[in-house]
């Protein structure tokens, strides 16, 4: 079946630092791929998506590469600032029809100003 | 932007008690979901639910739950007697007809607390 995973945390960071989450992948077919956030006490809020080999996902200065190659979708940010604080999830979903999204056990990262 | 709601945000029951949960999906979208969080852990698929019947569940979605499309705008989970391990935050989703890579959006959940 398919699966996520994704690297533990928590992570924490000084504002302006380097961010990457690393995620790879176990799926059947093609996958679309997601990463989703959660805010202290908020609901999963799609950051950012991509649905076929190479294409990069961006959003509020994050991105990632969807890598068929070694089944992975990293996600990165240049300068990390204290309102990022969250638990981020990497996620994919089969392709058609009614295809539930499998997630990742998720990332918590703390950026420290 | 249109958005997925879900009432309560909030739920507190005694073990045993039936509980219904509350969805009110984006208004042009035809796939629905719930999905599950226990404290800590990740997100886990529920059900799946498209043309007023179940497309798919998890073996998590025993004969406790059920879900329902009562009318055109609500989508309804109910666990008819709820158990400790039943705590959790619940989510549901949305997506429009599917061609393959459309996205599921989800509401603010609903943290259910069984005591």
């Amino acid at each position: 079946g398919n699966s996520v995973t994704q690297m533990e945390g928590p992570v924490t960071l000084s504002e302006e630092a380097f961010l990457t989450i690393n995620c790879t992948y176990t799926a059947t077919g093609y996958p679309s791929l997601f990463w989703y956030v959660q805010y202290p006490g908020e609901g999963l809020q799609l950051l950012l998506k991509a649905t076929k080999a190479d294409d990069k996902g961006s959003n509020k200065g994050f991105e990632a590469t969807y890598r068929k190659e070694t089944t992975s979708f990293h996600l990165e940010k240049g300068s990390v600032q204290v309102s990022d604080s969250a638990v981020y999830f990497c996620a994919l979903k089969e392709s058609g029809g009614y295809q539930k999204v499998t997630f990742g056990t998720g990332t918590k990262l703390q950026v420290i100003p | 932007e249109p958005e997925v709601t879900q009432t309560p945000s909030h739920q507190v029951t005694q073990m045993g008690q039936e509980v219904i949960l509350r969805c009110v999906p984006i208004s042009n979208h035809l796939y629905f979901y719930w999905y599950r969080q226990i404290l800590g852990q990740k997100v886990e698929f529920l059900v799946s639910f498209y043309n007023n019947e179940i497309s798919e569940k998890s073996e998590i979605f025993d004969d406790q739950f059920s879900v329902e499309r009562p009318d055109g705008s609500n989508f309804t989970l109910k666990i008819r007697s709820t158990k400790l391990e039943d705590s959790a935050m619940y989510f549901c989703a949305s997506m429009p007809l599917a061609g393959g890579q459309e996205t599921q959006y989800f509401g603010p959940g609903t943290r259910l607390l069984v005591l």
